[in-house]
Formats: structure tokens, sequence, C-alpha cells
């Protein structure tokens, strides 16, 4: 049973536009959220997260967004650049029940950022 | 930077060999932990250490041991590898016992594994 999803495998944009990368989440306990990126041939790097007490966050070109209602969220990169071509994972993690702090990862969602 | 190395970084074996990955880090974390990536599935977690001689099963523990007998050193044993064990296997921490209020996980640069 996948408790966090990301229904895109991929998704390709155009330098300076925006992209878009989703995810959504069936597991009410989840109540911290992360997102990850991930470069051939290196281990994931954080990026950016958000508690469930906000909606959104905001880092420089990235933001992420959470509809806690839809069991959703979102992250924004604007403007993309082709750097941010990488493989994106959303992250969750129950912040009550003693788990260790451990981490659910959705599948990722591969980004490729055109000039 | 997180100061996580992982040994080997690559590494050929044979069906039914014993493996074993090394995790090491600098900077005295309590919390440790081992995962698999492999295409269509993202990360999964195998498993996990909160301490020295303390470790516990993640969600795809079967065929995989751990040890933790120094703060710095996590191991990964794969007890007889099969094919199905080829796969990139990424060690991380996370800082929790620190100041830091936050939840994020630092991981290591991997392991890719290939079992003929």
């Amino acid at each position: 049973d996948q408790q966090v999803k990301q229904n895109s495998p991929s998704l390709s944009v155009q330098e300076g536009r925006i992209s878009i990368l989703n995810c959504d989440y069936t597991n009410s306990m989840f109540d911290y959220f992360l997102w990850y990126k991930k470069y051939p041939a290196e281990g994931p790097t954080f990026l950016i997260s958000i508690s469930s007490i906000k909606d959104k966050n905001e880092d420089g070109r990235f933001t992420v967004f959470l509809n806690k209602s839809a069991k959703h969220l979102s992250l924004h990169i604007v403007p993309s650049q082709p750097g941010d071509s990488a493989v994106y994972f959303c992250a969750a993690k129950k912040l009550r029940g003693g788990s260790n702090y451990k981490l659910t990862f959705g599948k990722g969602t591969l980004l490729t950022v055109n000039p | 930077d997180a100061g996580i190395t992982q040994s080997p970084r690559h590494k050929v074996t044979e069906t039914g060999t014993p493996v074993t990955l090394r995790c090491h880090q600098t900077e005295n974390h309590r919390y440790m932990y081992w995962y698999r990536q492999d295409p269509g599935h993202g990360l999964r977690l195998i498993h996990y250490s909160y301490g020295v001689k303390d470790t516990d099963k993640g969600e795809v523990s079967d065929g995989y041991s751990v040890s933790r007998s120094k703060t710095e050193d996590f191991l990964l044993t794969l007890e007889s590898a099969t094919s199905s064990q080829t796969s990139v296997y990424f060690c991380a921490i996370t800082n929790r016992d620190g100041q830091s209020s936050s939840y994020e996980q630092y991981f290591g640069p991997g392991t890719r594994l290939t079992v003929t």
C-alpha cells in the first residue's frame, strides 16, 4: 500500500517557466513533508520542507504548498533552470507515535528543463 | 555536507555470496538509515538504527541484516546475495539529536551493487 504517491513519473518544462511537481498521501498521521532532489550517481539532497501547521513554505525559487484536506502537496519551481533537471522525491513523516524519524518516500518524478 | 561516506561505491558479486556495505559518519548522529533505490519504487527503507546496538527493520528488510557497534559506523549485510538485491543503496542520517528542530535526513553518495 503506497502511502506517498507521485503519479507523474516525468515532467518536461521550458527554461524560465514554472515547474509544478505533485504529491499525494493517504496516511492522515503524516504531518511533516519534505522534497528531495536527486542527480544521477549522487545521493538525494534535501530541498525544502513543510509542517502541517503551514500551507506554504518558500525558499528562493522553490515553494511548497500543502492542502491537508486534499492530502496533497506540490513543489513549485520558478523560474525553472536546466540545472533543476533531476529526480524529485516527495517524503512524509509522522510527527507523533515514536517513528524514529523515519521517512516514507514517493517513487519520484523526473523533471527535465529544456533550454 | 553531513560527513557521510559509503564503501564500496561499486561492487559486483555473485549470487549466494555474503556482502557487507559500510556507512561511516563523522558527526556522531544517533539515527542512521539504510535505503535501496530501484526504478519504479523510489527509496525504500531497509533497516535503521537509533543508537549503538539499537536497530530495527524497515519495509524491505528480508535478506538483510545490520550492525552498529560504534556510533560512526552502520553496516548493511546481505547474508546471501540474490539478483533481486541488485540496487543502489543509500545510507542516511538525521541530526534530530542536535540543536536542530528539523527532520531532514542527509544521504551518502550511494553504493551501486550488482549481483550476477
